[in-house]
């Protein structure tokens, strides 16, 4: 069964709002979490690394006060797109670390698909 | 910068036949590796992960690992059409959290 869930799976928004997304582990606990978009066609691109208790950490070329990242518990990380205009439009993919072990293997949620008009 | 190369496809396979997969990479130092398979509109689902030299199999799958040459192989046996997809060479940064993904390998199993 899943291990990771988003929400929501789909959103279509004005030009200018806000939009916050949910990233949740299901039955482990992460201190960190990973966060991409993926335009149509091309390869997941990583935007930021999510971390627990502590600021997120951004990829080159990714506005840190455009993409919010909160990481505010073990099992929960969110990703607001503020101020969202037509160009924002994408997939958002986040994954999460489990371990086994002394090993971990990276998980993806579902995804969101963010449609701005 | 630390990288995954995949060869972006597409590759064409007739059904029931092998399909192979193939990506290097440039961290030396990773440990960590991973193929996933993404259908079109979905987000990656794990297919194989592989930690040490050889081979590893499951199933239909079977995940080839050369630390000495950076090189990771992923066989499917008996390709089925619902195995269209494309498939993300994934490795493990060995100085950070983070997975680094290749561009992905669009495969297409023909009937």
């Amino acid at each position: 069964g899943a291990v990771v869930s988003q929400h929501p799976s789909r959103v279509i928004c004005k030009s200018g709002t806000s939009v916050k997304i949910e990233c949740r582990s299901l039955d482990f606990q992460a201190t960190t979490m990973f966060w991409y978009r993926q335009f149509p066609k091309q390869s997941l691109m990583l935007m930021a690394t999510s971390n627990e208790g502590s600021k997120a950490t951004y990829e080159q070329g990714v506005e840190k006060d455009k993409f919010l990242i909160n990481h505010a518990s073990l099992t929960l990380s969110t990703l607001t797109v503020t101020s969202a205009h037509p160009e924002d439009s994408s997939f958002y993919i986040c994954s999460a670390p489990k371990l086994a072990g002394a090993l971990d293997t990276q998980y993806f949620g579902p995804g969101t698909r963010l449609t701005v008009l | 910068q630390k990288e995954v190369e995949q060869n972006s496809g597409p590759l064409s396979v007739p059904e029931g036949a092998i399909a192979s997969l193939n990506c290097t990479y440039s961290d030396r130092g990773s440990q960590s590796f991973f193929w996933y398979r993404q259908y079109s509109g979905k987000s990656p689902e794990l297919i194989m992960s592989i930690y040490s030299n050889g081979d590893k199999e499951d199933g239909r799958f079977t995940a080839q690992l050369n630390k000495a040459s950076q090189y990771v192989s992923l066989l499917i046996r008996d390709s089925q059409p619902s195995d269209s997809a494309t498939y993300l060479c994934a490795v493990k940064d060995s100085s950070a959290s983070k997975i680094i993904f290749g561009s992905g390998t669009r495969l297409s199993i023909r009937p």
